[in-house]
């Protein structure tokens, strides 16, 4: 299978832990990105990443929240003492790049659950 | 930034019926609109899409429709088919940088 992959899939954990998420995107796609979706709602846009550079923050990515490409492959989501609001979908798409839209391909994504 | 409306939140038709969902965007700099299938606890699945320079496309039975003016663009299924059930969301991107979404259309297709 050579799609998008996010690893877990299911995280539960207790408030204040801190959880990391893994995505790895399709291998020849530059273009990686995090976005959270709740129950309802459409994707949220958190993050994105040109290769290993991160290129646009939402302002919904509190300094909680970190994301990491360092060889622009991979790339993992750390969310620091975990709070209520946090539970949501995490998912992850990636895209080829350059400056005409081009279709994101989502992975299953990962469901966190804040206890 | 860009903020993407769509409506309705809910439809229902009957089977062989056509289902219309419409998006309007506010940056008039978005000049890629794709539209997403997401099935009960599933990956959004791109099901068509439609750049700026174009006002129509179509694929089998689904076809999307954009009126840059307007700034809106929606989505036309036809002879609707059970299988068709699901959210559906409409999106918008300018120069392939962050995409904002719809709050999606829950479609339900009645056999």
């Amino acid at each position: 299978d050579t799609g998008v992959s996010q690893d877990p899939r299911h995280k539960i954990t207790k408030r204040g832990q801190n959880v990391t998420f893994r995505c790895d995107p399709i291998s020849e796609h530059n273009r990686l990105y995090w976005y959270r979706q709740t129950l309802g709602q459409g994707p949220e846009f958190l993050t994105y990443f040109q290769n290993e550079a991160q290129l646009e923050k939402s302002r919904l990515l509190s300094d909680r929240f970190s994301a990491e490409r360092p060889k622009g492959s991979f790339s993992t989501l750390e969310i620091q003492r975990t709070e209520q609001g946090d539970s949501a979908m995490y998912l992850c798409a990636s895209s080829l790049g350059g400056t005409r839209g081009q279709p994101q391909h989502f992975g299953d994504g990962t469901r966190l659950s804040i206890l | 930034g860009e903020n993407v409306e769509q409506h309705p939140s809910t439809l229902s038709v009957q089977e062989g019926d056509s289902a219309v969902i419409k998006c309007t965007y506010s940056d008039s700099a978005s000049n890629y609109f794709p539209w997403y299938k997401q099935e009960l606890g599933k990956r959004p699945q791109l099901i068509i899409d439609i750049r700026s320079n174009v006002g129509e496309k179509k694929d089998q039975r689904i076809a999307v429709t954009l009126n840059k003016t307007a700034k809106h663009f929606s989505l036309h299924i036809t002879e609707t088919q059970p299988e068709d059930s699901a959210v559906y969301f409409c999106a918008a991107s300018p120069n392939n940088n962050d995409m904002r979404f719809g709050a999606g259309t829950r479609l339900t297709v009645k056999p």
